[in-house]
């Protein structure tokens, strides 16, 4: 069982580029969850997904889209990317928000 | 909203001192309270986690956190830290409002030999 899987681990972008970030589980949990980690900021979620067809926004969605595929799949959606979103992006998921379970994470730089 | 302070941003400390690391939350409702490790360049590692029941629960490593509701406080503490245990610590909230699980901005942990 591979967990969470993240796509890509690194990544560079030029300003205005886009990119979309993937995320696939095989916990079959219902909760899917984006955040990003910078430097004394902690981990602010993004956007996250309670169950398959919904999404709801977190603490810092702007600039950024999701998708709930299926069960499964989570990804984030970078349209135009600015200096400001150069981060590391963890997936995560959980059961009923008893534990998350994190991906290895995307290093994005935006340049 | 659902919020979490984590007062101290480094903390340093001797090999072989205690630790006590702070965290308070702010919930609507009974909170599901969790703390992560995260060593350099890593990913995040569940040490412990409270849902209801005793408030003293342990956590692997020799972890452990006490979840006070008249605080809203769930301190991580160690009666003794060794030199691996240098890396950073999350406190995160979560619980039955909605499904999202926030964390606070961590405490890097320093420690001197």
């Amino acid at each position: 069982n591979a967990g969470v899987t993240q796509t890509p681990k690194f990544q560079v972008l030029k300003t205005g580029q886009s990119m979309t970030l993937q995320c696939a589980q095989d916990m079959n949990h219902n909760s899917m969850y984006w955040y990003r980690q910078d430097p004394g900021m902690g981990l602010r979620l993004i956007y996250y997904s309670a169950s398959e067809g919904t999404t709801d926004k977190g603490e810092v969605p702007n600039g950024y889209n999701v998708s709930r595929l299926n069960k499964r799949e989570f990804s984030l959606r970078l349209e135009s990317a600015a200096p400001s979103q150069t981060s590391v992006y963890f997936c995560a998921t959980s059961f009923r928000v008893t534990e998350a379970f994190f991906g290895q994470g995307t290093r994005l730089t935006v340049v | 909203a659902q919020s979490v302070t984590q007062p101290d941003i480094h903390i340093t400390v001797s090999e072989g001192a205690s630790l006590e690391l702070r965290c308070n939350y702010s919930y609507g409702a009974t909170p599901y309270l969790f703390w992560y490790v995260q060593s350099p360049g890593q990913g995040l590692q569940l040490l412990l986690k409270y849902f209801s029941g005793d408030t003293l629960v342990q956590g692997i490593k020799g972890f452990e956190a006490e979840f006070k509701r008249s605080q809203s406080s769930f301190n991580l503490r160690k009666p003794s830290v060794h030199w691996s245990d240098a890396a950073e610590y999350f406190c995160a909230v979560g619980g039955t409002l909605d499904d999202k699980i926030i964390f606070g901005k961590g405490t890097r942990l320093h420690i001197l030999p």
